[in-house]
């Protein structure tokens, strides 16, 4: 079955960094764009950043530019987000999300079950 | 901030036939495809339409997309009970991605 498995989630102080984790499995990871994809309590999805199979084309939104770092290890069949300054409106719900493209800009298939981020003093 | 607007709810009885709009502008809708996503209450979104109008495997044939200049509808006919769920339209806006307001879908 075509999982995804995301990690690294908890109670965080403004300005300080968390890493998440997303282990994929079922499927050939190196075949895939992927993404970061969040949603604040109560609120809508919001796209955080993607980048393409051998990342190559990476992409943030405007919110997280400069703060956030996307990575990938196909070998290890793992995306990661490195969030730095973090504040308290980056409190949320992050997805991690397979595309069914190679190069980023198509559908999300695939979902996880999300990490909960806590930004709070 | 979603750059695609929604009505934030949408409701009909059940086998009734409900339709959802999106409205973009040129840089998102007018030129990029449509996808639609549905979000049951405490899971994570699933794909329901892709490239405006196309349906994943699995997805059943009540669900259809359109895409008409800078806004698209989802169309959900044959309304059941189960499809009680937050529904967000999503585009792409040259290298990132929109999504909708989001719609609430409830079966009376």
């Amino acid at each position: 079955e075509e999982q995804l498995a995301e990690s690294g989630g908890g109670l965080v102080q403004p300005g300080r960094s968390l890493r998440l984790s997303c282990a994929a499995s079922g499927f050939t990871f190196g075949d895939y764009a992927m993404h970061w994809v969040r949603q604040a309590p109560g609120k809508g999805l919001e796209w955080v950043s993607g980048l393409s199979w051998n990342s190559d084309n990476i992409g943030y939104a405007d919110s997280v530019k400069g703060r956030f770092t996307i990575s990938r290890d196909n070998a290890k069949n793992s995306l990661y987000l490195q969030m730095n300054s973090l504040r308290a409106e980056d409190t949320a719900l992050y997805y991690c999300a397979r595309d069914i493209s190679g190069w980023w800009k198509d559908a999300f298939d695939i979902w996880g079950q999300g990490t909960m981020v806590n930004v709070s003093s | 901030q979603s750059v695609l607007t929604q009505p934030p709810s949408a409701s009909g009885t059940p086998g009734q036939r409900v339709t959802i709009s999106c409205s973009g502008s040129s840089s998102n809708i007018g030129s990029n495809y449509v996808y639609w996503y549905q979000q049951l209450p405490g899971t994570a979104p699933k794909l329901l339409i892709y490239r405006s109008d196309q349906r994943p495997s699995g997805v059943p044939d009540r669900f259809s997309g359109s895409k008409s200049g800078t806004s698209a509808s989802l169309a959900i006919s044959g309304l059941r009970s189960e499809d009680e769920a937050e529904y967000y339209c999503a585009a792409w806006d040259d290298s990132l991605k929109v999504f909708g307001t989001g719609t609430k879908v409830t079966v009376l």
